[in-house]
């Protein structure tokens, strides 16, 4: 079955910048869009960005600027790249596949990911 | 603040029937995009409940039904349990030029009492 596994440093210094790769298996990256979600501590989820099969993204305005989501399709992986960090970028990253109506059908198991000095 | 709004909290007993609602606008819900939802159990991660405004994915019991109608849509859940207890999400696409093109409604926690 497909599975999405993120994985990347817990704890990242402010300024610094986050990254993070979702390895998938049981499915080829060559189709569809892969994302990225976060949900802060005790709040709820905001989608970040995705890389579409064809290598087109698309990314939350509020984030534009800071965010990068590239593919590795020897790897069969994604990535995610978030610049200039503070401590509201704290939160559970989870990486996540999307399908024809752009439902996000399957879904890592998150990671959290700490800015502190 | 979410485009997408959603109660922060509905709840039930075992057995009844609750809904939850999820309000967009005429740039998302309102120009016809489909509308997903999730469940987020606690401590893991969000699961695909219903996609395109009423359809279940396979192994989703059908106590768990979705409909959309002018710029809302809402989840129904027949039958509550007490393994329902959770958080649900509303998901839509958004086509206004300086918006968020994927919203996430704000979340609404379902309690079973």
């Amino acid at each position: 079955q497909v599975q999405l596994q993120e994985s990347g440093p817990g704890l990242v210094k402010p300024s610094e910048t986050l990254s993070l790769t979702c390895t998938v298996s049981g499915d080829s990256i060559n189709s569809y869009y892969w994302s990225w979600i976060r949900q802060p501590p005790g709040k709820g989820l905001e989608w970040i960005g995705y890389i579409y099969y064809s290598g087109s993204t698309n990314y939350n305005p509020s984030l534009k600027s800071r965010v990068t989501i590239s593919v590795d399709r020897s790897k069969n992986q994604f990535s995610l790249k978030l610049t200039s960090v503070t401590a509201a970028d704290t939160a559970v990253y989870y990486c996540a596949k999307a399908t024809g109506r752009q439902q996000l059908v399957h879904w890592g198991q998150g990671t959290l990911v700490t800015v502190s000095s | 603040q979410s485009v997408l709004t959603q109660p922060p909290s509905v709840s039930g007993a075992p057995g009844q029937r609750v809904t939850i609602s999820c309000t967009g606008s005429s740039s998302n819900i309102g120009a016809g995009y489909d509308v997903h939802w999730y469940q987020q159990l606690p401590g893991t991660a969000p699961k695909l409940l219903i996609y395109g405004n009423n359809n279940r994915p396979s192994g989703v019991p059908d106590r768990f039904s979705g409909s959309k109608s002018g710029t809302s849509a809402s989840l129904a859940i027949t039958g509550l349990q007490a393994e329902d207890e959770a958080d649900y999400y509303c998901q839509s696409y958004d086509s206004s030029l300086s918006g968020v093109p994927w919203l996430f409604g704000g979340g609404t926690k379902l309690t079973v009492l």
